[in-house]
């Protein structure tokens, strides 16, 4: 099956430096990617989508300017936490879609914001 | 935002069949039946989805109600590796629709025992 690369796959950052995470479809080529985060306990919660060359579209309640999405390219796609808090310590997953519409999530990174 | 309705946890024996139960009662006629899984610290793991027959593959059988207000995700020997939290979704099968995306919800945690 299709494979979904993320790296790094765990990081710990101290408060207000910028974390970024990227995600690769290795083998296919994707149309969209998405970014959820999830928190201990709790399911995934979808945080933005992005197409490959325009704006990612963010889900209400997720703030734009804080988690910037990167989609440059069909095969890349990067998160960057800015000044990141504590609060952001959470589990951040990205899935990518091909073009048959099937979508492949990423093994997710651990963020740890001290 | 999730449009179906899982029991929270079970439990199973290693080597019995586990059966997940799970209601879509407002599945629309071009929304298919997803079920992935994710054990602990991973990403989700696709399983098996159908849009109105049932469907069986390596890992498990589907079993969609002839109304398709609920379905049934079968593991026919069920195995300790098996344990995790599994999520039914509904999803639209066209690509251009804005109700494409993946979105996750609270899943049951399938617990099995020896």
């Amino acid at each position: 099956g299709a494979v979904v690369s993320q790296h790094p796959s765990r990081v710990i950052c101290k408060s207000g430096t910028s974390v970024k995470i990227e995600c690769r479809s290795l083998d296919f080529q994707a149309t969209t990617m998405f970014w959820y985060r999830q928190f201990p306990k709790k399911s995934l919660m979808l945080m933005a989508t992005s197409n490959e060359g325009s704006k990612a579209t963010y889900e209400q309640g997720v703030e734009k300017d804080k988690f910037l999405i990167n989609h440059a390219s069909l095969t890349l796609s990067t998160l960057t936490v800015t000044s990141a808090h504590p609060e952001d310590s959470s589990f951040y997953i990205c899935s990518a879609r091909d073009y048959h519409n099937e979508q492949f999530f990423g093994p997710g990174t651990r963020l740890t914001v001290l | 935002d999730a449009k179906t309705t899982q029991p929270p946890s079970m439990d199973c024996a290693e080597g019995r069949a586990a059966n997940l139960p799970c209601n879509h009662s407002t599945i629309s006629g071009n929304e298919y039946v997803y079920w992935y899984r994710q054990i602990h610290s991973q990403g989700p793991q696709y399983i098996i989805h159908g849009l109105k027959n049932n469907e069986t593959n390596e890992m498990a059988s589907l079993i969609i109600t002839e109304d398709r207000k609920s379905s049934t995700l079968i593991l026919p020997h069920a195995t300790l590796r098996d344990t995790a939290v599994y999520y039914c979704i509904v999803r639209v099968a066209d690509v251009l629709s804005s109700n494409n995306d993946m979105r996750f919800g609270a899943g049951t945690r399938l617990t099995v025992k020896p």
